[in-house]
């Protein structure tokens, strides 16, 4: 079946510096969605990407989805201690399903 | 108005013990997901109503795993003689429509069960 795979699984990061996580799909994707989760919390909804070669931005967080729709990055500019957590891309499967890749946890050292 | 709600938010069984996990979607939304996530790994799909159809069930890992909407808003996730390996944090989700993967989900705190 269809699989989301997210690198690197962990960074850590001094605060002021970038961050990027990458993600990978098996197959081409209509769209895809990231979800940001703190520690202890769940997962919220971030953006959705739809066009090929899509560029989204949210303040210092800059999402890309790739030309063949099987690829997209995250990322964030001059890292703060609030933008901490786990980030994960997900891609639909079919009608409702979504696919999460396994996540990339930031941690910041103030 | 309210998000998704789930109770209880820490359940701690003992193997064998049956548990019911149960979910208050957002008032309105058509679309009730269920999803496990273990430690350290991302979410994944167990199971997805539209109102009180189940349409999808194929993420479900046992017939030890059973989840009703009996009227198209409260959900309740049901895991007979729990085993170890079901501890993970049970997320739901819900989202306003039944249009199509394009929909965004808003997650419930999760419920985080624990069997010894």
């Amino acid at each position: 079946g269809q699989q989301v795979m997210q690198i690197p699984q962990y960074q850590h990061v001094q605060e002021g510096e970038d961050f990027t996580t990458y993600c990978n799909s098996s197959t081409t994707l209509s769209n895809i969605q990231w979800y940001k989760q703190r520690p202890g919390g769940h997962p919220v909804f971030l953006i959705q990407l739809v066009k090929s070669g899509e560029v989204k931005k949210q303040k210092r967080l800059t999402f890309q989805f790739g030309e063949a729709k099987k690829n997209s990055s995250l990322h964030i500019t001059a890292t703060q201690t609030t933008d901490v957590g786990t980030y994960f891309c997900a891609g639909p499967q079919g009608a409702q399903k979504l696919v999460f890749g396994q996540g990339t946890r930031l941690t910041i050292n103030p | 108005g309210a998000g998704v709600s789930q109770s209880p938010r820490y359940k701690v069984a003992k193997r064998g013990q049956d548990v019911a996990l149960r979910c208050d979607p957002i008032s309105g939304h058509v679309s009730l997901f269920w999803y496990q996530q273990a430690l350290g790994q991302g979410p994944e799909f167990l199971t997805y109503f539209q109102n009180e159809a189940q349409l999808d069930k194929s993420g479900l890992p046992s017939d030890r795993f059973f989840a009703e909407r009996p009227e198209g808003s409260v959900s309740t996730l049901k895991i007979q003689r729990t085993q170890q390996e079901d501890s993970a944090v049970y997320l739901c989700a819900s989202s306003l429509e039944a249009g199509g993967p394009g929909e965004t989900q808003y997650f419930g705190p999760g419920t985080r069960l624990l069997v010894l």
